[in-house]
């Protein structure tokens, strides 16, 4: 149980497209839901919380208007990179809260060519 | 402030040999302290963490981690390794005892056991 997919697994893009990663818990709802951005050899950072029917609170130093979240159902939280450039280049992951833990995605690893 | 580091990008260990994984932490308050582990095209999965107690903590396959306040660390450790243990290490603190909430993560080790 508590199974979180991502979808892609890979994308790659041109400077200036937006992508849009998909974050789904597959047998269980979650009202909550985190994403998170590892750049090379660096660690694993909270980028915004996903909150099911509200606007998702960001951290410090990210952009809302080019991390666009949306989590318009309990199981789906949605991250759409706009107008996305090589330096956003990373691997993103998200996580699901449920029965007070989190589980993780397998991520999804974005290149911006 | 919360961070950790993992000072080892890579640890490479022979089957059978007891394996460290190494974590140190920063907190301005209670450590609440996880390891997450990464295998190939897999989430994030819990091992286990230390909130309070025994310093000496068991987790899930085998993996145990030792809680040191002394020298701030929080190092992985098991006793025989594996070639099903090689994967990607995370060592993480919280503010919140169930790391329900926001994780600060390291920068991950990767293990590799050479059988």
């Amino acid at each position: 149980g508590a199974v979180v997919s991502q979808h892609p697994s890979r994308v790659i893009c041109k400077s200036g497209t937006s992508v849009k990663i998909e974050c789904r818990s597959l047998d269980f709802q979650a009202t909550t839901m985190f994403w998170y951005r590892q750049f090379p050899k660096q660690s694993l950072m909270l980028m915004a919380t996903s909150n099911e029917g509200s606007k998702a609170t960001y951290e410090q130093g990210v952009e809302k208007d080019k991390f666009l979240i949306n989590h318009a159902s309990l199981t789906l939280s949605t991250l759409t990179v706009t107008s996305a450039h090589p330096e956003d280049s990373s691997f993103y992951i998200c996580s699901a809260r449920w029965a007070g833990e989190q589980f993780f995605g397998p991520g999804t690893r974005l290149t911006v060519l | 402030a919360q961070s950790v580091a993992q000072p080892e990008d890579q640890v490479n260990v022979a089957e059978g040999n007891p394996l460290t994984v190494k974590c140190t932490y920063s907190v301005s308050g209670n450590p609440y302290l996880f390891w997450y582990v990464q295998y190939p095209n897999r989430g994030l999965q819990f091992l286990l963490k230390y909130i309070t107690g025994d310093n000496l903590v068991k987790g899930s396959y085998g993996f145990e981690a030792e809680f040191n306040k002394s020298q701030t660390s929080f190092h992985l450790k098991k006793p025989s390794a594996l070639v099903s243990d090689s994967a990607l290490y995370f060592c993480a603190v919280s503010a919140d005892q169930t790391g329900a909430n926001n994780l600060f993560f390291g920068t991950g080790t990767r293990l590799t056991v050479i059988p």
